[in-house]
């Protein structure tokens, strides 16, 4: 099945700061979007991007399709991003989101 | 409703026993699937739900497992003679942009 890996496994960051979390899939697919889990746990929908670039607010986010991998920008971090930061792919239209591992962001302030 | 309901919230059950845990959707949504996931992983894929379709099973770990849906609504999964390797964090969404309930914390003791 397809692999999904995500990186780094871990970031710690001061309040202010920037970011880019990578994402790499092993084949092509139909559906990627990225999800924030805060400390309690609750899981967000951040972005549906399988191919191309959005931002919303100071997240963006642009997926490479032909070449595999998608990447999520912090910009000014804030306390309040802490937590972790999952990519999930589906390789085709009608099946199950397969999770990476996920990136756990610290911010200090 | 306005969100993805989960019940229990916490769950706490003897090796051997059976458990039911309850996914209330999105009100129209006919999208519904279910994840678990254990302390300090990712998310893994156990069933999916389209409408009238047959389910997508590939998930499910074994046949200890098993889910339904009634009326294209609310999901029971159902896990058989509990043990302690079926401890962890599961989770819901409904609609193909995956609004994810706050989950159901099973302990097996």
């Amino acid at each position: 099945g397809i692999q999904v890996e995500q990186s780094p496994p871990d970031l710690i960051l001061q309040e202010g700061a920037n970011s880019t979390l990578r994402c790499n899939f092993s084949d092509s697919v139909n559906n990627l979007q990225w999800f924030h889990q805060n400390p309690w746990g609750q899981l967000i929908n951040l972005f549906y991007i399988p191919s191309g670039t959005k931002q919303n607010g100071r997240l963006s986010a642009t997926t490479v399709a032909t070449e595999r991998y998608s990447l999520l920008y912090i910009s000014s971090s804030q306390t309040t991003d802490s937590g972790v930061y999952f990519c999930a792919v589906a390789p085709q239209a009608g099946t199950a989101l397969i999770f990476g591992k996920g990136t756990t962001l610290s911010v200090s302030s | 409703g306005a969100g993805v309901s989960q019940s229990p919230s916490n769950k706490v059950t003897e090796k051997g026993k059976d458990v039911e845990l309850r996914c209330d959707p999105i009100s129209g949504h006919t999208a519904l699937y279910w994840y678990r996931q254990s302390l300090g992983q990712g998310l893994e894929f156990l069933i999916y739900f389209q409408g009238n379709s047959a389910p997508d099973k590939s998930g499910l770990p074994s046949d200890r497992f098993s889910a339904e849906r009634t009326g294209g609504s609310v999901s029971t999964l159902t896990i058989q003679r509990t043990q302690q390797e079926d401890s962890a964090v599961y989770l819901c969404a409904s609609s193909y942009g995956y609004t994810f309930g706050s989950g159901t914390r099973l302990t097996v003791v």
